[in-house]
């Protein structure tokens, strides 16, 4: 199965990109997922990446994968104090594996 | 269309007791998943479904048990609440397909006190 591991902390200033990284095990997962889960809600899936890509990118998200070192990242662009949440990465095939989960904090 | 609905939002129970956590879903979704979420920490799942009447264990079965005997609900046992499976449970649900979206309920807030 998989396993899926993040960073648990990220704070960065209003206006500046935020990176926030995760690594996992199999690379049998067809698609990598990033979820957001605002405070005392549930997980919403923000943007995903077929497996046979490098980069994709959706208005101010750019996901990015590198195969080889099975390293997936989710760059913010223009951070905003609405995207303080926790984002999970996220893999596998059907029975989705969550990562442990990184807290962005968004400084005014 | 509700999606996923988890009921209650939130519940107090004291070492011993018993309790069904609710899960209902109405997209017809194939997957059904139960995680907890401890404080700071991510999710671990506790069992999963893949259809009607076809459960199996996740990562930290022990104290929970469930059943589906529909497609729709996938309720969440606890036995003999003991002060570590205090936590936030998600029900979730998902197609059989790729991309797979998983749709999560707004979560239960369980205190076993």
């Amino acid at each position: 199965g998989e396993d899926v591991e993040q960073s648990l902390f990220l704070s960065v200033r209003e206006g500046d990109s935020s990176v926030i990284n995760c690594t996992y095990t199999d690379s049998s997962s067809t698609y990598l997922y990033w979820y957001k889960q605002e405070p005392g809600a549930g997980l919403q899936l923000l943007t995903y990446i077929f497996s046979n890509m490098d980069m994709k990118q959706d208005q101010r998200l750019t996901v990015l994968l590198n195969k080889k070192d099975k390293h997936l990242s989710l760059r913010i662009a223009d951070t905003q104090t609405g995207d303080s949440a926790i984002y999970f990465c996220a893999g596998g095939y059907q029975k989705v594996t969550f990562g442990t989960g990184t807290k962005l904090q968004v400084i005014p | 269309n509700a999606g996923v609905t988890q009921t209650p939002k939130f519940r107090i129970l004291k070492i011993g007791q018993s309790m069904t956590l609710q899960c209902a879903q109405d997209m017809n979704h194939n997957y059904m998943y139960w995680y907890r979420q401890d404080p700071g920490m991510g999710l671990k799942l506790i069992y999963y479904s893949v259809g009607a009447g076809i459960t199996d264990k996740g990562e930290v079965p022990n104290g929970y048990n469930v059943s589906r005997s529909t497609t729709e609900d996938f309720p969440l046992r606890l036995e003999l609440a003991a002060p570590s499976q205090t936590s936030v449970y998600f029900c979730a649900s998902s197609y059989v397909r790729d991309p797979t979206e998983a749709f999560f309920g707004q979560g239960t807030r369980l205190t076993v006190v």
